[in-house]
């Protein structure tokens, strides 16, 4: 399973768009990119999922250059309910469920 | 749809005791998982069902912990006896087979040991 980093904390204010980056730099062919948020005393909830190029949903867009190397989730206009944790994820798609290893993911904290 | 069920929201046992945790899944899903969340931490898988057979439970402490998922739909994860590095919460998710499928979680249960 390849390697993801991402910053440990980010602070924005509401209505900014917020670009968290993550590191993923031994990706493999067959690996999807996947996006998870998380609230207090709430489980995970997933966000988004790419392989490549750029994914938008109703909630957030997804960026990975071609390289593959790393990708940014671009979350425009952020309010307070924001806040969270949000976790990178890089699996292998092998056709059949997935298995998801999550690292300490990245906490946004949004304010006035 | 209904989301995924966990049962009880939250539990404090003191060491050496055992505990019980119930998992429903979302109804049509086959995969099922239990993770292990550590306060500060990212969750941790424990154990993948898919149906009622065990895919992945090399992170499973074995010699206290233990799950199953009788007739593939609801699964119960077991700690006996409990320790204090137990304290955690442990959050159940559930995905159609399909590899890309999204994983739903539950909102955990927060075990206190003490």
């Amino acid at each position: 399973l390849a390697k993801t980093t991402q910053p440990i904390s980010m602070d924005s204010y509401e209505g900014q768009e917020v670009n968290i980056t993550c590191s993923h730099n031994n990706i493999a062919t067959n690996d999807y990119i996947t996006w998870y948020q998380q609230f207090p005393s709430q489980g995970p909830r997933f966000i988004i999922q790419g392989y490549k190029t750029k994914v938008t949903n109703e909630v957030a867009s997804l960026f990975i250059p071609a390289d593959r190397k790393s990708s940014t989730l671009s979350l425009p206009r952020v309010s307070l309910s924001d806040t969270a944790v949000y976790y990178c994820l890089a699996w292998t798609n092998t056709g059949t469920a997935s298995k998801l290893t999550f690292g300490t993911g990245t906490r946004l904290q949004v304010t006035l | 749809e209904a989301g995924v069920a966990q049962s009880p929201r939250y539990k404090i046992i003191e060491k050496r005791q055992s505990v019980a945790f119930w998992c429903n899944p979302i109804s049509g899903h086959a995969t099922l998982y239990w993770y292990q969340q550590i306060l500060g931490q990212g969750p941790k898988l424990l154990i993948q069902f898919q149906n009622n057979g065990v895919v992945d439970d090399s992170q499973l402490p074995k010699d206290r912990f233990s799950a199953e998922r009788l007739k593939g739909v609801d699964s119960t994860l077991k700690i006996q006896p409990a320790k204090l590095e137990d304290s955690a919460v442990y959050l159940c998710a559930s995905s159609y087979l399909q590899g890309d499928s999204p994983l739903h979680f539950g909102n955990g249960t927060r075990l206190t040991v003490t």
